[in-house]
């Protein structure tokens, strides 16, 4: 069975400041893929980031980057220097294939103070 | 036009009717599912469906059921609703010959069950 575990339930920062989601999966699968999703307060899911068991390079996508351990099972999310419109849920997800189904966790939801 | 179209956007049940959700998606897509939302629970899937022929149920199948009518449609239905039902609804298509995000959304259904 697979398993996504998101202990951070609420965040709240000011606006400029760093916040790190916490991500701890769980699978008996040696070839996995791990996604991030953002819903914003409109509701809709928005893809954030893809990636497979066998690429541990950590990512920077502008103030987005991540870090992947195998070592922890980890897939953590950190937002720099964060904005108002980063307040969204945040949602990380497993799965055993690029197309198979998705396991998600129960989402973050972060909140960015003016 | 979306990629993945649910019908209807908002919705307002009584106990004991029956309610049908439909998706339709234009992505060419192999594979369908319907997710549900609740604050707290994340994604749980519901229902899945890899081809016209093949309908799976995920892990909290128990009050629904689907309808694989053409590759492009795939429906939930509630037969008797119940206020334990209201919630977001997604549904979702994958192939694994997308390689750039593999899985499609649509915007979802709210779902509330009086």
């Amino acid at each position: 069975a697979q398993k996504v575990t998101q202990a951070q339930t609420e965040i709240s920062v000011v606006e400029k400041e760093d916040v790190t989601l916490d991500c701890v999966y769980e699978t008996r699968d040696t070839t996995y893929y791990l996604f991030w999703y953002k819903q914003p307060p409109s509701g809709e899911l928005v893809f954030l980031i893809r990636r497979n068991s066998f690429d541990e390079q950590n990512e920077i996508s502008g103030r987005y980057s991540w870090n992947f351990q195998k070592s922890t099972s980890s897939f953590n999310f950190t937002i720099t220097a964060s904005q108002v419109v980063d307040s969204a849920v945040y949602f990380c997800a497993l799965s055993r294939s690029n197309d198979y189904k998705l396991s998600f966790g129960a989402g973050t939801t972060v909140t960015v103070r003016a | 036009d979306a990629d993945v179209t649910q019908t209807p956007r908002n919705r307002i049940t009584k106990t004991g009717k029956r309610i049908m959700l439909e998706c339709s998606q234009t992505k060419g897509h192999d594979r369908m599912y319907w997710y549900r939302q609740d604050p707290g629970l994340g994604l749980r899937l519901i229902y899945y469906s890899f081809d016209v022929k093949d309908i799976n149920k995920g892990e909290i199948s128990d009050g629904y059921s689907v309808s694989r009518q053409a590759q492009a449609k795939f429906s939930l239905s509630l037969e008797s609703a119940i206020p334990n039902q209201t919630a977001l609804y997604f549904c979702a298509t994958s192939d694994n010959r997308d390689r750039h995000y593999g899985y499609t959304f649509g915007s979802g259904t709210r779902l509330t069950v009086v």
